[in-house]
């Protein structure tokens, strides 16, 4: 999983504040993905960006949750007023375009506790 | 909803080739078939992909059927930090190219 870096690996919020997880991808790649991982539970798609672009958001939740991936800077996943079925794993990815032969590369998560 | 087919868990002796079986008989012709592993607490791994032909890389080998309806990846001398959930995954090269992860085979190395 080296190249994309997550942050901060462990993060405790109570409920009710506003948690903001954060995904360099590999250098030179322009594409992210967010994914959810429930404890004992499967991998579920949120979100995937291009720069400055939510190209698919199916999987986000409509309210309280926000992606962004900037020009500049790391692709940042915002979840506001957390709640307790907010505690999860929350994975990102990133590849360098589209296109079936350009394989996700993951990083190793941010564990979201909320207590 | 994933369109591959694999057997809830499976286990291997140490030392001992795993063969990991993936159904995928609805996959058009251009659809890449992706493997990924998910070791406890960690990020997806990628291992290997492949379209129409077998491919090896330092970590595994897949064989493609010839009709592209199943595949099956080899480890070829697996060790116990090879235990881990192991998703076969269908790819469409188009703009909406997220991946979309099944139950995957949870594979036991047994020492």
């Amino acid at each position: 999983n080296a190249g994309v870096m997550q942050n901060p690996r462990h993060l405790v919020r109570r409920r009710g504040q506003e948690a903001r997880l954060r995904c360099s991808p590999v250098k030179g790649h322009s594409h992210v993905y967010w994914y959810r991982q429930l404890p004992e539970e499967g991998l579920k798609f949120m979100v995937y960006l291009q720069k400055e672009n939510i190209i698919d958001e199916s999987g986000m939740p409509k309210e309280r949750f926000s992606a962004e991936f900037p020009k500049e800077g790391p692709s940042i996943l915002r979840i506001q007023q957390v709640v307790r079925g907010d505690s999860a794993a929350y994975f990102c990815a990133s590849s360098p375009g589209t296109g079936g032969s350009s394989p996700l590369h993951f990083g190793n998560g941010t564990r979201l506790t909320v207590t | 909803d994933a369109k591959t087919t694999q057997p809830p868990s499976m286990d291997c002796a140490e030392g001992r080739a795993a063969n990991l079986p993936c159904n995928h008989s609805t996959i058009s012709g251009n659809e890449y078939v992706y493997w990924y592993r998910q070791i406890h607490s960690q990020g997806p791994q990628y291992i290997i992909h492949g379209l129409k032909n077998n491919e090896t890389n330092e970590m595994a080998s897949l064989i493609i059927t010839e009709d592209r309806k199943s595949s099956t990846l080899i480890l070829p001398h697996a060790t116990l930090r090879d235990t881990a959930v192991y998703y076969c995954i269908v790819r469409v090269p188009n703009r909406d190219d997220k991946i979309i992860f099944g139950k995957g085979t949870r594979l036991h190395i047994l020492p």
